[in-house]
């Protein structure tokens, strides 16, 4: 069973910048999920995507965009990058349902923004 | 708003002895909780959880308690291994329309567990 993996593992950008992050599900998951964890804080939701379409967002202005293709991997986009987008960005895959589905994390991104 | 607390940033345990975790939330319409663990430069690991219709869900080594009146969990590691040093992250889930489960992540309690 293959598991979750994103790339690439680091990234320097410099602000004002555009960059995107990819993931690749779990084998048999269909639904993929992106958080944002900043130094010292719990992992914060970015968006869900099901069956290509995005399905339900947190607290992230538009220059957050992201992308699933038919073979359920997916893309993160971040346009004009600022300071504090600086975190580890997570990917995790599940099967579709309500929280008895956990979610299978990747080791993440870490993006670093100067 | 934080919606899930965990009010302790890190806990000293002796191996073997018994590691009790803490978690806090606001928000009633929870309906899942979630504990998760996370090495450094690994991503987090799903451990146990719990439906909120039920006070207790055991697995192994591992037990997290529900009291919903006080919107209250708990973990419970015994007994308490070397490799279980890690940070423990507390999420919750509540249904959303159109389906999803997006979690809702305390900011962890560091565990570390000494010989």
């Amino acid at each position: 069973e293959t598991g979750v993996t994103q790339s690439p593992t680091h990234l320097i950008k410099t602000r004002g910048q555009q960059v995107t992050l990819r993931c690749s599900s779990q084998s048999g998951h269909n639904t993929v999920s992106w958080y944002q964890q900043a130094l010292g804080q719990g992992p914060q939701f970015i968006f869900q995507y099901y069956r290509e379409e995005e399905n339900g967002r947190g607290n992230f202005p538009p220059r957050f965009s992201g992308l699933q293709f038919p073979n359920y991997s997916s893309e993160l986009n971040v346009n004009a990058l600022e300071l504090d987008d600086s975190a580890l960005y997570l990917c995790a895959s599940s099967l579709p349902g309500t929280g008895n589905s956990p979610l299978h994390f990747g080791n993440g991104t870490r993006l670093t923004v100067t | 708003d934080q919606q899930v607390k965990q009010n302790s940033p890190s806990l000293s345990v002796q191996e073997g002895r018994i590691s009790i975790l803490n978690c806090d939330y606001t928000n009633s319409m929870f309906d899942y909780f979630l504990w998760y663990k996370k090495y450094p430069a690994e991503g987090p690991t799903f451990l146990i959880s719990i439906s909120s219709i039920k006070d207790k869900n055991e697995d192994g080594r591992f037990t997290v308690f529900l009291n919903k009146s006080a919107k209250h969990l708990s973990l419970h590691i015994v007994p308490s291994q070397p490799g279980d040093s890690a940070v423990y992250f507390c999420a919750a889930s509540a249904y959303q329309t159109g389906g999803g489960n997006k979690l809702t992540f305390g900011t962890g309690t560091q565990l570390k567990v000494e010989l």
